[in-house]
């Protein structure tokens, strides 16, 4: 079955710190590997990583894909109390729904 | 505008009865998804439909069935509702049936079943 893990599952830091996301997968015929930021609505999207080694970045935030490894991480550096969400990584295979991992907790304090 | 719109947002009801949430897409897009995330916010498919034709189904209760008028709507209609439905329903679509599109989120129907 098909299953995405991420670590931590909930994480407490201070503004101004950095702090990575994991996310590892086991999707048959993997094609990709979403991340999305769920704050108290629905939740939104960040990156769609493909390829292995590239990083995607948007303003403090970034991410990249190993594909040998199976996993992805999201970085978010300089935190700020409005990254306080719930960071969840999805795996796509292209014909299946995407299978969610149970999502990170982040907590910025000031 | 809002892409992806479900409605009611907040939902309080007994056991027992029988509710529906109706989502509606203005994208153009031809899949539409129903997503339940429970209280630890885990977040998993229910149903997917394509151009109005159901192509996913997982392990839910007949209690829950979707309709799809067309392709820009997606209902959910749920009977003899129990305390263990509670949770936040998420409305979604597509462009294609391809997984690798992001998926756009409706902002979700919370429902509680005292």
């Amino acid at each position: 079955e098909d299953k995405v893990v991420q670590s931590p599952l909930s994480l407490v830091v201070h503004e101004g710190d950095t702090v990575t996301l994991n996310c590892s997968y086991e999707v048959t015929n993997f094609r990709s590997l979403l991340w999305y930021k769920q704050e108290k609505k629905a939740p939104t999207f960040l990156f769609m990583l493909t390829s292995s080694g590239i990083e995607k970045k948007s303003g403090r935030l970034s991410s990249i894909l190993d594909k040998k490894e199976l996993s992805s991480i999201l970085n978010i550096t300089a935190t700020q109390t409005g990254d306080s969400a719930i960071y969840l990584c999805a795996g796509a295979s292209g014909n299946t729904p995407l299978v969610f991992g149970k999502g990170t907790r982040l907590s910025v304090i000031a | 505008d809002t892409a992806v719109s479900q409605t009611p947002k907040y939902l309080v009801t007994q056991m027992g009865n029988d509710k529906s949430i109706k989502c509606e897409q203005n994208l153009g897009h031809d899949t539409m998804y129903w997503y339940k995330q429970d209280s630890k916010k885990f977040l998993k498919i229910m149903f997917s439909y394509n151009n109005k034709e159901l192509i996913i189904n997982e392990t839910v209760p007949n209690r829950f069935s979707p309709k799809s008028p067309d392709k820009a709507h997606l209902n959910l209609h749920i009977n003899s509702l129990e305390l263990g439905d509670s949770a936040v329903y998420f409305c979604a679509s597509s462009q294609t049936w391809d997984s690798r599109n992001t998926i756009y989120f409706g902002e979700g129907s919370w429902l509680t079943v005292v």
